[in-house]
């Protein structure tokens, strides 16, 4: 199967910019995530979306940052506009919706650089 | 709350040594526990988890709930095994996963 695609790979901006970050997940895949790991630390939430409303945003600094999965399939997550501290990479995972925690399948991440 | 520690940053040991990568969690329910691995240049994926009870690649983990750990094992290390180690834990059914810092495991010639 195809994994979860992420774009783009890299980004570099000014502090104060936009920056939006795009991702497709497996097919099927109703439940996606998007993780911040900065440099050093574990990926954490930002949030968690099934089919296309939210589960858990609870850690999304929302005066900065928002995220949106229109029609239930790809994503889209936006920070505008960019401190120095948002640099990091930013992962996009996706699993099924059962019973039992289905694994997470993560994408490459897109690294993001706030200058 | 939800915590996972991994007390090491950097783990090294010789090629054919046993490792154990340590992991302790903080949770109020009864969790489901992850190790997830990130070999270089590869994304993120699951290695196992404490509900599957196998063993992969070699490497096993037992859920001790008594000391709320969950220690990752492997009696004969190999060099493919260098890479970043991340447990993870979610609450029984609601599929959240919070990581542990990670630890970087190196295998030595």
């Amino acid at each position: 199967e195809a994994g979860v695609a992420q774009s783009p790979r890299y980004k570099i901006i000014e502090k104060r910019q936009s920056v939006a970050f795009w991702c497709n997940p497996i097919s099927g895949h109703a439940t996606l995530y998007w993780y911040q790991q900065i440099l050093g630390q574990g990926p954490k939430l930002l949030i968690q979306f099934q089919n296309n409303g939210v589960v858990d945003d609870s850690q999304l600094p929302k005066d900065r940052f928002s995220a949106e999965r229109l029609k239930g399939v790809d994503s889209t997550l936006k920070i505008q506009p960019a401190k120095l501290e948002d640099s990091a990479v930013y992962l996009c995972a996706s699993s099924k919706w059962d019973r039992e925690s289905s694994p997470l399948h993560f994408g490459n991440g897109t690294r993001l650089t706030v200058t | 709350a939800q915590r996972v520690t991994q007390p090491e940053k950097l783990l090294s040991v010789f090629k054919g040594a046993p490792v154990e990568l340590k992991c302790n969690y903080s949770y109020s329910g009864s969790p489901e526990l992850f190790w997830y691995v990130q070999y270089s240049r590869q994304r993120l994926q699951l290695l196992l988890r404490h509900i599957s009870r196998e063993s992969i690649k070699g490497f096993t983990a037992d859920l001790n709930k008594g000391e709320t750990s969950f220690h990752l094992k492997k009696p004969f290390a190999q060099e493919e095994d260098s890479a970043m180690y991340y447990c993870a834990l979610s609450g029984q059914g609601a599929q959240k996963l919070v990581f542990g810092q990670g630890t970087r495991l190196t295998i030595n010639p």
